[in-house]
């Protein structure tokens, strides 16, 4: 168990509808990170935010937005979702200048 | 922009032998980190070794070790004994210190045949 924990584990949607992921990181650490592992794309980063503020962002889409809420929990917003959105995302955590830790991940399927 | 090279796509070892994944990266940094996570069919990803860049020695975890050429930019993992457990996708990743977003090479599949 990573301490990392995430929900849904499994969501399925149709295209066009919005969704929303949520990431609890292990106690302690401030930072939270977003991937997503597709097929084709493998595993891309996302965003980070530390402490509630966002530190740097990748590969997101102007669709997708996230945030880090005072207790240190992050939420990823899809919307106008469409099928290559299908995917497997991680939410990682860590401290200053220690390794992340990830998620179990919430696949996410459209249909 | 950083990249992470894996070229092998599949790695097949028979259990109890000894099994070497090759990674290559190319940075312009003097002070990073590289990775090797490891992802069993359960799709968890699970952090198998670390290796900081200004360190000389290899990292070492177990049954598990690396070969770490910084001027060549080579970041191979040694698995020894393999078990049947060890069967998983190997992903290498490298950050730059301080940034810590993880930039992923495109994986090896390593099965184990008993």
């Amino acid at each position: 168990d990573s301490g990392v924990t995430q929900t849904p584990k499994h969501l399925i949607t149709a295209t066009g509808q919005r969704v929303t992921l949520r990431c609890s990181p292990r106690s302690g650490d401030l930072s939270v990170y977003w991937y997503q592992q597709s097929l084709d794309q493998g595993l891309q980063f996302l965003i980070h935010y530390y402490n509630g503020e966002e530190r740097a962002k990748g590969n997101i889409l102007e669709r997708f937005s996230a945030q880090q809420f005072p207790d240190l929990h992050s939420e990823l917003n899809l919307s106008s979702l469409e099928l290559g959105d299908s995917a497997l995302y991680f939410c990682a955590s860590s401290s200053e200048n220690q390794p992340q830790h990830f998620g179990d991940g919430t696949r996410l399927s459209i249909l | 922009a950083q990249t992470v090279t894996q070229s092998q796509p599949e790695m097949s070892v028979q259990e109890a032998e000894t099994v070497t994944l090759s990674c290559t990266y190319d940075t312009s940094e003097s002070d990073y980190y590289l990775f090797w996570y490891k992802q069993p069919p359960s799709r968890q990803m699970i952090l198998v070794i670390r290796q900081e860049a200004y360190k000389q020695q290899n990292a070492t975890e177990n049954r598990f070790s690396v070969n770490f050429q910084k001027a060549a930019k080579s970041f191979s993992l040694k698995i020894s004994d393999s078990q049947l457990g060890d069967a998983a996708m190997y992903f290498c990743a490298y950050s730059i210190q301080g940034a810590q977003k993880l930039v992923f090479g495109q994986g090896t599949r390593l099965t184990i045949n008993p």
